[in-house]
């Protein structure tokens, strides 16, 4: 019940093209959904997240959407750049001030000019 | 937001030895978390480290291996001890604010001979 499942494991893009990651949830406690960037060497950062009282959040050229009653939510990268490629991790945790958050198990985007 | 310093960056150690991880804040938290991260693998939640109170530690770690310490609400440390090739590994200490939002230190890069 606390699965995050994300997919694809890997992914290459085109310059200038959209990276889509998919995850999945099985908990309907969950109502916090951070996507988190990292790139080699380094720590997660967070960069950009969303509550279910929204179906999309955009922030530049990230966007997430969000399907509640599918229990789905997905990054989208627009006019991808080679300087997006890292891994990405979606997570999900439930209500209250510091819960723990659960993580998927992360999609390695290339993008390739 | 919150800036987070991990120390050391990387250490290679020997078989059976020890090695305390530390994880400076540059506000004052309420909790902090230990992740373990495996090359190209997703995090896993090693404890949670609430100051003034005992550590939780998630299934599969127990304290005599990870011993924990969290003397104020701007510092932790994490012990990994009597140390086998098995631990080689990314350690990663994240804060968690209000809201469930976490932020990462750039993580201690493990090696055991």
């Amino acid at each position: 019940q606390q699965q995050v499942k994300q997919s694809p494991q890997s992914l290459i893009v085109q310059k200038g093209g959209i990276s889509i990651i998919n995850c999945a949830y099985e908990n309907t406690a969950f109502d916090y959904f951070p996507w988190y960037q990292q790139f080699p060497g380094k720590g997660p950062a967070l960069l950009i997240a969303i509550r279910p009282d929204v179906s999309e959040k955009k922030e530049g050229r990230f966007t997430i959407s969000f399907n509640k009653s599918a229990k789905q939510f997905s990054l989208h990268i627009m006019d991808s750049q080679p300087g997006d490629s890292a891994t990405y991790f979606c997570a999900a945790s439930p209500p209250g001030g510091y819960q723990k958050v659960t993580f998927g198990t992360g999609t390695k985007l290339q993008v390739i000019p | 937001s919150a800036v987070i310093s991990q120390k050391p960056s990387r250490d290679i150690c020997q078989r059976g030895t020890s090695l305390t991880i530390q994880c400076q804040v540059d506000s004052q938290v309420t909790m902090m978390f230990w992740y373990r991260q495996q090359p190209g693998q997703s995090l896993t939640l090693i404890a949670t480290a609430n100051q003034g109170s005992e550590a939780t530690y998630e299934s599969g770690f127990v304290i005599d291996k990870f011993p924990i310490s969290r003397p104020n609400l701007t510092f932790s440390t994490l012990t990994v001890s009597n140390m086998s090739p098995e631990d080689s590994s990314i350690y990663l200490c994240s804060v968690g604010l209000v809201g469930n939002i976490q932020y990462f230190g750039a993580g201690t890069r493990l090696s055991v001979l």
